[in-house]
């Protein structure tokens, strides 16, 4: 999985409580990306962001969840006020600087999965 | 918008038997195209990548070719493991600056000793 590092893997939250997912990208890279994947099902673009920079954000809801990359440490990955259906798995991936248009290999994490009782 | 389509899961095949895992895509333009692969527990690992038409993607011992005309990306592999027992996913990026992967929701593989 080329160095992204994910916490942590499992985490059980009862409903209403706050999750956060945190990942280290590989070393240099600078452009991370969240994923969500429900039991039996692909995986759905959430967030992409680079260094202080939410670039798109198309797939995240719109309310309880919010995405980070500061200039130093992790990205993180927030969920207020947990509910069942928020239970899944989260991948974190990521892609060096300067990648171009497309063809570009994305490095995914081992994925935290979160499950909310 | 772009999608990715794959067969259904999931496929059950003895060791040493021949699979296809089919997948068509639709896009703008000329997308990359990618296989990964999901143990059990895991998180997902690429397994070959193309990124023209025409192009062959192969590795450990899977292979799939770009395929314009029909906008596919098929998995094959000759002989098959139970290790190679997992879930495959299929997935694009779109070639016009973007950097979402769109993956399709992914097959089952199950492989009997």
């Amino acid at each position: 999985n080329a160095g992204v590092m994910q916490n942590p893997r499992h985490l059980v939250r009862r409903r209403g409580q706050e999750a956060r997912l945190r990942c280290s990208p590989v070393k240099g890279h600078s452009h991370v990306y969240w994923y969500r994947q429900l039991p039996e099902e692909g995986l759905k673009f959430m967030v992409y962001l680079q260094k202080e920079n939410i670039i798109d954000e198309s797939g995240m809801p719109k309310e309880r969840f919010s995405a980070e990359f500061p200039k130093e440490g992790p990205s993180i990955l927030r969920i207020q006020q947990v509910v069942r259906g928020d239970s899944a798995a989260y991948f974190c991936a990521s892609s060096p600087p300067g990648t171009g248009a497309g063809g570009n290999t994305i490095y995914f994490g081992e994925g935290s999965w979160l499950t909310v009782v | 918008g772009d999608s990715v389509t794959q067969m259904e899961g999931p496929v059950t095949l003895s060791e040493e038997a021949f699979l296809t895992i089919n997948c068509t895509y639709t896009a703008t333009g000329y997308p990359s195209l990618f296989w990964y692969v999901q143990y059990p527990g895991e998180g997902l690992q690429l397994l070959l990548k193309a990124t023209k038409a025409d192009d062959k993607g192969s590795n450990k011992g899977f292979e799939a070719t770009y395929r314009k005309e029909t906008t596919s990306f098929h998995l094959e592999k000759g002989s098959v493991q139970v290790s190679d027992s997992a879930v495959y996913f299929c997935a694009l990026t779109p070639n016009t600056g973007g950097f979402k992967t769109i993956f399709g929701a992914g097959t089952r593989l199950f492989v009997k000793a």
